[in-house]
């Protein structure tokens, strides 16, 4: 079935440097995505979107990259900080009956050494 | 308030107890949804209402799950007869509508003893 899975389930980064997480998905037909960042004991907390009319959008020391011809996201943060250390979800919004629902992948767990 | 609240944030429940959580979306937010996450996995797709109306609840695990969103504001999830495997956190979220971001709220915890 159709689906949103992660590359790499833990990423260690020393602070300062630059972290890159990944995600595929496989419903070609998707045009919405989110990263989503979960803290331990919270919720999950939009970090940035984009549509599929754009292969990059740029927020505050976050990027994402959309390549929809390998159907494959990237969250990119710069200068790392302790403070980023939590779980990271991409999620797509799914179409079913006229709804768009965000179906998750399993996450990343992005580790930030002082 | 600002965000989605939901209550409590915290629930131990005896097995065969029924329990409800509560949901409070952001102010005017049209979609709402429910999702379960178990430890170290991500949220699973539970149910969605627009307003008032429950438009896909395809992913409600068993007929012991029932949510409601009467006025199109709050919702309650109520599980009956918990078992074990209910134990996770459920997590509410709201959006303005269609294709647009969901906010999210801390979540219930809740546990079956």
């Amino acid at each position: 079935g159709e689906s949103v899975g992660l590359h790499l389930p833990t990423l260690s980064v020393q602070e300062g440097d630059n972290s890159i997480i990944n995600c595929a998905y496989s419903n070609s037909a998707s045009d919405y995505f989110i990263w989503y960042k979960q803290e331990s004991g919270k919720g999950p907390q939009f970090i940035i979107d984009i549509r599929s009319n754009m292969d990059k959008r740029q927020g505050q020391r976050v990027t994402v990259l959309l390549n929809k011809t390998v159907k494959h996201l990237s969250l990119q943060i710069a200068a790392t900080q302790p403070g980023d250390s939590a779980v990271y979800f991409c999620a797509e919004n799914n179409e079913s009956g006229g709804s768009y629902i965000p179906t998750f992948g399993r996450g990343t767990s992005l580790i930030v050494h002082p | 308030g600002a965000g989605v609240s939901q209550s409590p944030r915290y629930k131990v429940a005896k097995r065969g107890q029924d329990v409800a959580l509560r949901c409070d979306p952001i102010s005017g937010h049209v979609s709402l949804f429910w999702y379960q996450q178990a430890l170290g996995q991500g949220p699973e797709f539970l149910t969605y209402f627009q307003n008032e109306a429950q438009l896909d609840k395809s992913g409600l695990p068993s007929d012991r799950f029932f949510a409601e969103r009467p006025e199109g504001s709050v919702s309650t999830l109520k599980i009956q007869r918990t078992q074990q495997e209910d134990s996770a956190v459920y997590l509410c979220a709201s959006s303005w509508g269609m294709n647009t971001e969901a906010f999210f709220g801390q979540g219930t915890r809740l546990t079956v003893v």
